[in-house]
């Protein structure tokens, strides 16, 4: 089975610091990741992906993640937070043995404060 | 603009109602998805469509009942529910030859209030 953990609920950032958003899952199979954001009363937007290759995968308005396999871990990063990053992230997860399945962590709130 | 429209947006229903929820997508995917949006918890997969056949159903109560009549479309339809179904249910849609790595695109969501 796969699982996903977002060990925190919230995360609090001040505006120009780096930011770190954790994520850890299980998978049986080789595992493919995914980080979502939703802003209030949005849907989900994709951010970025893992998929195979270079660890370090960049995504969308500035943001990266990393990928450790010895940790399985896939934390979400950003060199400098902005207020406009204040939202709700979200880890997922697939392996093979999931097929269409997307299997999501219970999400992340950050905020970024002036 | 996701490619991916939801309608309606907001809708409150008393336990005997039925209403639907429509969705439809622009992208020429051919996997759909209904999810739950819960508050505090994770986002539960309800169904999962691929060339309009049902490929998974995660045990979801029959008064939830999908309906795929083309790739384009989805709808759930809602019968007789309980407070507790109260929720946001955000469709997706992905392209079915990129079963693993494709991401899912979302709609805005319909938020269910049930009375």
């Amino acid at each position: 089975a796969q699982s996903v953990a977002q060990p925190e609920d919230q995360v609090n950032v001040a505006e120009g610091n780096p930011l770190t958003v954790k994520c850890t899952y299980s998978v049986s199979g080789n595992p493919y990741l995914f980080w979502y954001v939703q802003y209030p009363n949005r849907g989900l937007q994709f951010l970025l992906k893992y998929i195979t290759g270079d660890n370090l995968v960049k995504g969308s308005y500035g943001f990266e993640a990393e990928f450790n396999k010895s940790q399985t871990s896939f934390h979400l990063k950003k060199p400098s937070a902005l207020v406009s990053d204040s939202a709700l992230y979200f880890c997922a997860v697939r392996d093979e043995d999931s097929g269409y399945a997307l299997n999501f962590g219970k999400g992340t709130s950050l905020l970024v404060t002036p | 603009e996701t490619g991916v429209t939801q309608t309606p947006r907001h809708l409150v229903m008393g336990m005997t109602n039925k209403k639907s929820l429509k969705c439809e997508q622009h992208l020429g995917h051919n996997a759909m998805y209904w999810y739950k949006q819960s508050a505090k918890k994770p986002l539960e997969l309800m169904f999962v469509y691929n060339f309009k056949e049902q490929t998974e159903n995660n045990s979801v109560p029959s008064r939830f009942s999908p309906e795929c009549p083309n790739s384009s479309h989805l709808f759930l339809h809602l019968h007789t529910l309980q407070p507790e179904d109260s929720a946001l249910y955000l469709c997706a849609s992905s392209q079915e030859r990129q079963i693993l790595t494709g991401e899912l695109f979302f709609g805005e969501g319909s938020r269910l209030t049930v009375l």
